[in-house]
């Protein structure tokens, strides 16, 4: 499974954007990229998920390098429920779904 | 809203007793996966399913953790006998197959092995 590499901590401010940087120089070109994040005591849950461009949906944005070595998810205004861990983990299309989790970045989140 | 559930929530047993933890998936979802997380090794997948037949199991100890799917709406993950190193939080996750390839996990069950 090719490696990600991620912050093990960030903070931010309520309700300014928050930008959560990922590195996949191993990436290759059936990989996807997920995202996903874990609330304090609650299993993780699914935010976005890309391949070659950017993505948005209702949570968050996705923005993938041109070469896709790295990727940055983007949280537009953040607010206190976004203090989670987050998750950046690159799967193979050609498989059979299995998403193998990395140590996260934690987000701290203050008023 | 569709979610996984997962029981007991809690469990405390003594080394030794068999531990059997239940999963229900969202209806309609075909593929079912079980994770364990400790603060050391973090997430790890264990086993997963798909259309109830067992896909991938590398990541479980086989002498003593069982999972399986007697039917559609019902995952179980058991293990005999149990030991501290056991301990964990143990996540049930299911998924559609979709192109999105989202998986959507339960709240866990949190085993404690004395």
């Amino acid at each position: 499974d090719a490696k990600t590499t991620q912050p093990n901590s960030m903070e931010s401010n309520e309700e300014e954007p928050v930008h959560l940087p990922c590195n996949h120089s191993t990436i290759s070109g059936t990989d996807y990229i997920h995202w996903y994040r874990q609330l304090p005591s609650q299993g993780p849950e699914y935010v976005i998920h890309g391949l070659t461009s950017n993505v948005n949906n209702r949570m968050a944005s996705l923005a993938i390098a041109e070469d896709r070595k790295s990727s940055t998810l983007i949280l537009h205004r953040a607010t206190l429920r976004d203090a989670a861990v987050y998750y950046c983990i690159l799967r193979d299309s050609t498989g059979f779904q299995k998403l193998v989790f990395g140590t996260g970045t934690r987000l701290l989140v203050s008023p | 809203d569709a979610r996984v559930t997962q029981t007991p929530r809690h469990k405390v047993t003594e080394m030794g007793q068999e531990v059997t933890m239940r999963c229900q998936p969202i209806l309609g979802h075909n593929t079912v996966f079980w994770y364990r997380q400790t603060m050391m090794q973090g997430l790890e997948l264990l086993a997963y399913f798909r259309n109830r037949a067992p896909l991938d199991d590398s990541g479980m100890p086989k002498d003593r953790f069982s999972a399986e799917m007697p039917d559609a709406t019902l995952a179980t993950l058991k293990i005999q006998p149990s030991e501290p190193r056991d301990s964990a939080v143990y996540f049930c996750a299911s998924g559609s197959g979709r192109a999105t390839y989202e998986q959507y996990f339960g709240p866990g069950t949190r085993l404690t092995v004395t």
